[in-house]
């Protein structure tokens, strides 16, 4: 499986300001995406990262408040916009896993983000 | 509109005895199914999946069970051990789709010595 690292592991920022998600994978990987984890929810899809074009976000997501690069096969910024308290969650990017390992997806370690 | 349901948020179970996880899905295009282990502040650990030309599949301790007809998955951990205490979630995709996953809402298993 392929190793993800996500920078920074946490943040505590004021509201109104916007933060920066990296997340870097060990290996090319054709397929990028990104999840929230709201406080005692599950895992939320907010949009698959292409390489070389606009992401493609999930309804209630958009580029304005989470805007996405994915500048080559191994990298790939989430951007949090204008944060409000609510924003406060687990950022999580993951990669489809490559042949033979099948689809799976393997997720990177997550960034806490507290908003206040 | 919950496409993926896990019916029970708590789950505990006696060391060495069978976990049960079970999993309902409403979606019928949905045709690649996963089981995901997660401790708190550490992203989701995959463990094991099924194709849903498949009924079963079997990775050491861990064993899914699929039921295309009823829309249910199951997970079984045999025997369990204290270390698998996390939150499981199921989740699942389209192959030939986007291949997103779509996530239950997890259920946290303890397992008690």
């Amino acid at each position: 499986s392929a190793v993800i690292s996500q920078k920074p592991s946490r943040d505590i920022c004021q509201r109104g300001t916007s933060l920066t998600i990296q997340c870097q994978v060990d290996s090319q990987v054709t397929m990028m995406f990104w999840y929230r984890q709201q406080p005692g929810q599950s895992l939320t899809l907010i949009a698959t990262a292409n390489q070389g074009s606009e992401a493609t976000y999930e309804s209630g997501f958009v580029i304005d408040k989470f805007p996405i690069s994915r500048p080559n096969l191994t990298f790939s910024t989430l951007t949090v916009s204008n944060m409000s308290p609510e924003d406060s969650s687990i950022y999580l990017c993951s990669v489809v896993g490559v042949a033979p390992v099948g689809y799976e997806q393997y997720f990177g370690p997550g960034t806490r983000l507290t908003v206040t | 509109d919950q496409q993926v349901k896990q019916n029970s948020p708590s789950l505990s179970v006696q060391e060495g005895r069978i976990s049960i996880l079970n999993c309902d899905y409403t979606n019928s295009m949905f045709d690649y199914f996963l089981w995901y282990k997660k401790y708190p502040a550490e992203g989701p650990t995959f463990l094991i999946s099924i194709s849903s030309i498949k009924d079963k599949n079997e990775d050491g301790r861990f064993t899914v069970f699929l039921n295309k007809s009823a829309k249910h998955l199951s997970l079984h951990i045999v025997p369990s051990q204290p270390g698998d205490s996390a939150v499981y979630f199921c989740a699942a995709s389209v192959i030939q789709g986007a291949q997103k996953l779509v996530f239950g809402q997890g259920t946290r298993l303890t397992i008690n010595p």
